[in-house]
């Protein structure tokens, strides 16, 4: 079955250039996750969404990164005035529960890589 | 803070069991034990998962010690593709947001 789609696989862009990563969950999942992973680390979090709703948004680096779902399905991250220090692949991820006592995994999408020159 | 420890690096021999241990003294009893792993270029997947009863499923199984300080994911029979890093995470199910994922153990399978 189809699984969490991002797009672009790979992204180029030069230092100060907005860029927008999307996200296309696992239909009918609620809640959608977004995180940042560095060479040779793991995962960070930075966002969360329950349907349109952003209930977490503490992981954000700085006021340069936004993310919206507007109709509870599709995300996009936006990162405003790109510095080099964004360079990371970005992932996202969905599970079929919201808050509450749900045990349900995260499904992961293979991620975006970008590169900021 | 991570709140689990795993070893850097192990290696296996194909068609081995591979056994990756994972220490999270500090857990709490709402806390679930899960793994994950992530082949190169790819996302994480999703492994397994539990609170304090051992489990299996198709993929491994997982051996949580009855003070749940400890657990250890264990792949049967281990083959080149299963090559990857491996994550232990614990989690609080009514976060959804609290997965903190360290920098996990990186698991050579080889010929």
């Amino acid at each position: 079955g189809a699984g969490v789609s991002q797009s672009p696989r790979y992204k180029v862009a030069k230092r100060g250039q907005d860029v927008a990563l999307r996200c296309d969950p696992i239909s009918g999942h609620v809640s959608l996750f977004w995180y940042q992973q560095a060479l040779g680390q793991g995962p960070e979090f930075l966002t969360y969404f329950q349907n349109e709703a952003q209930l977490d948004k503490s992981g954000l680096p700085s006021d340069r990164f936004f993310a919206e779902r507007p109709e509870g399905s599709v995300s996009t991250l936006k990162i405003q005035r790109t510095q080099q220090e964004d360079s990371a692949v970005y992932l996202c991820a969905s599970s079929s529960k919201g808050t509450g006592r749900s045990n349900q995994p995260q499904h992961f999408g293979d991620g975006t890589r970008l590169s900021i020159l | 803070d991570a709140k689990t420890t795993q070893p850097t690096s192990m290696d296996c021999a194909e068609g081995r069991a591979a056994n990756l241990p994972c220490n999270h003294s500090t857990i709490s009893g709402n806390e679930y034990v899960y793994w994950y792993r992530q082949i190169h270029s790819q996302g994480p997947q999703y492994i397994i998962h539990g609170l304090k009863n051992n489990e299996t499923n198709e993929m491994a199984s997982l051996i949580i010690t009855e003070d749940r300080k400890s657990s250890t994911l264990i792949l049967p029979h281990a083959t080149l593709r299963d090559t990857a890093v491996y994550y232990c995470i614990v989690r609080v199910t009514y976060n959804n947001n609290d997965m903190r994922f360290g920098a996990g153990t990186r698991l050579t399978v080889k010929p």
